[in-house]
């Protein structure tokens, strides 16, 4: 089993769709917790941490469910500008970050 | 703003070449990383560094090599290339401290071993 789970998709949806993704992982131990954004052939970029409690950044929600080991990540009104492939990525260490990468969920959001 | 610098872009090698991927960020960060990503397998650390002088191995340090003699560089080493080192190699860095905090990526060197 894979430490970080996600659907490769990839999610189809048209302008001003709410889409959400979901992302597991297995190290019961996590310390922390994110979502990457990576555009095609480009470096990964920090969308939004994760903290326990959910947290909002703009039209982005992100929920963290330590009993179930359950991530997620809610978009609002998709923008064509939102397509790229969403990583989910987990800390498993409490010092240096040792990060753990999901493969990735691709969204393509079209006019 | 400079921030990760990776170099070279790309490069293509034959079997058995030897090369240094270089990376050096101007961020004054303590901590160092590289990942490999390839299709479906996610990124993977290869090696890191806490600090100047300290280096240790992730989770796919087989056939390389690294070293961090100042805060700015970390450069990793093929000491000899094989087919499965083919890969898009990410460098990263990020301040000390406790483990919620961001990485920043360099752009990646695209690698082909032929």
């Amino acid at each position: 089993r894979k430490e970080v789970e996600q659907d490769p998709g990839p999610f189809n949806v048209p302008e001003g769709a709410t889409v959400a993704f979901n992302c597991t992982y297995s190290n019961s131990a996590s310390q922390s917790f994110f979502w990457y954004r990576q555009d095609c052939r480009k470096e990964p970029k920090l969308l939004m941490s994760v903290y326990s409690s959910g947290n909002e950044d703009g039209r982005f929600t992100a929920q963290l469910n330590r009993a179930s080991q359950y991530i997620s990540l809610l978009i609002r009104d998709s923008k064509l500008s939102d397509s790229a492939t969403y990583l989910c990525v987990v800390n498993v260490d409490t010092g240096f970050q040792k990060l753990v990468f999901g493969t990735g969920t691709r969204l393509l959001v079209s006019p | 703003n400079a921030g990760v610098t990776q170099t070279p872009k790309f490069q293509v090698l034959k079997t058995g070449q030897s090369m240094t991927l270089q990376c050096a960020q101007d961020m004054n960060h303590e901590y160092m990383s590289w990942y490999r990503q390839d299709p479906g397998m996610g990124l993977r650390l290869i090696h890191y560094s806490v600090g100047a002088g300290i280096t240790d191995q992730g989770e796919v340090p087989n056939g390389y090599n690294v070293s961090r003699s100042t805060t700015e560089d970390f450069p990793l080493r093929l000491l000899s290339a094989a087919p499965s080192q083919t890969s898009v190699y990410f460098c990263a860095s990020s301040t000390q401290g406790y483990s919620n905090q961001p990485q920043h990526f360099g752009d990646g060197t695209r690698l082909s071993i032929l």
